[in-house]
């Protein structure tokens, strides 16, 4: 099925550090949406985004809606060891439908 | 929010058999969905399942292969059917409730 692109693939980082990940497509997103997946669990929603150029804090985490509608970013910042797992962003092209196109995939690793 | 519980939570199967994950949600929902997660791969969408009416699926996916019910609001199964190695995959619940949501997943290994 179709993806998003999401980058980077993975990345180390030390703890304390702040991290950027993105995720961009060729095709015009209504909503953004970014999930966290511990390894054995389920995605857990973190931040969803509903307007171009939106920009949206949970904590240490804070999203935003590309002005183009085809890209979004997560940024952690001051990340900790719990922050290790795989982050995911998922688009929404119809808000009719529901259904949702899932990146790649961002695979976090923190160092302590 | 919505709080999902999917059943089970893993299991190991024999090629050719078949098995039935289920989903329960805890408020009635009007979208529930199912998707697949190969190993070290991204969420794929297998089909939305409608209460009252067969699934949609996507491309790619059959309900002979993946035939799904939804007897109510709350809860759907969805059954992997002669199943073979490569159907070894996480399998996800979904709902839709003002966003969405997903269940903790079913790990599956076929042998």
């Amino acid at each position: 099925g179709q993806q998003l692109n999401q980058s980077p693939q993975s990345m180390f980082i030390q703890e304390g550090e702040d991290v950027s990940m993105n995720c961009t497509s060729s095709s015009i997103f209504n909503t953004w949406l970014w999930y966290k997946q511990d390894p054995g669990e389920g995605p857990v929603l973190l931040i969803a985004l509903y307007k171009a150029g939106e920009l949206t804090s949970n904590g240490r985490l804070t999203a935003q809606f590309g002005i183009t509608r085809k890209d979004s970013f997560l940024n952690i910042s001051a990340s900790i060891p719990s922050d290790v797992g795989i982050y995911f962003c998922a688009g929404q092209m119809n808000s009719g439908t529901y259904k949702y196109i899932f990146g790649t995939g961002t695979r976090l690793k923190v160092l302590a | 929010s919505a709080v999902i519980s999917q059943k089970p939570s893993r299991d190991i199967c024999q090629r050719g058999t078949s098995l039935t994950i289920q989903c329960q949600v805890d408020s009635q929902v009007t979208m529930m969905f199912w998707y697949r997660q190969q190993p070290g791969q991204s969420l794929t969408l297998i089909a939305t399942a409608n209460q009252g009416s067969e699934a949609t699926y996507e491309s790619g996916f059959v309900i002979d292969k993946f035939p799904i019910s939804r007897p109510n609001l709350t809860f759907s199964t969805l059954t992997v059917s002669n199943m073979s190695p490569e159907d070894s995959s996480i399998y996800l619940c979904s709902v839709e409730s003002e966003t969405q949501y997903f269940g903790p997943g079913t790990r599956l290994l076929v042998l």
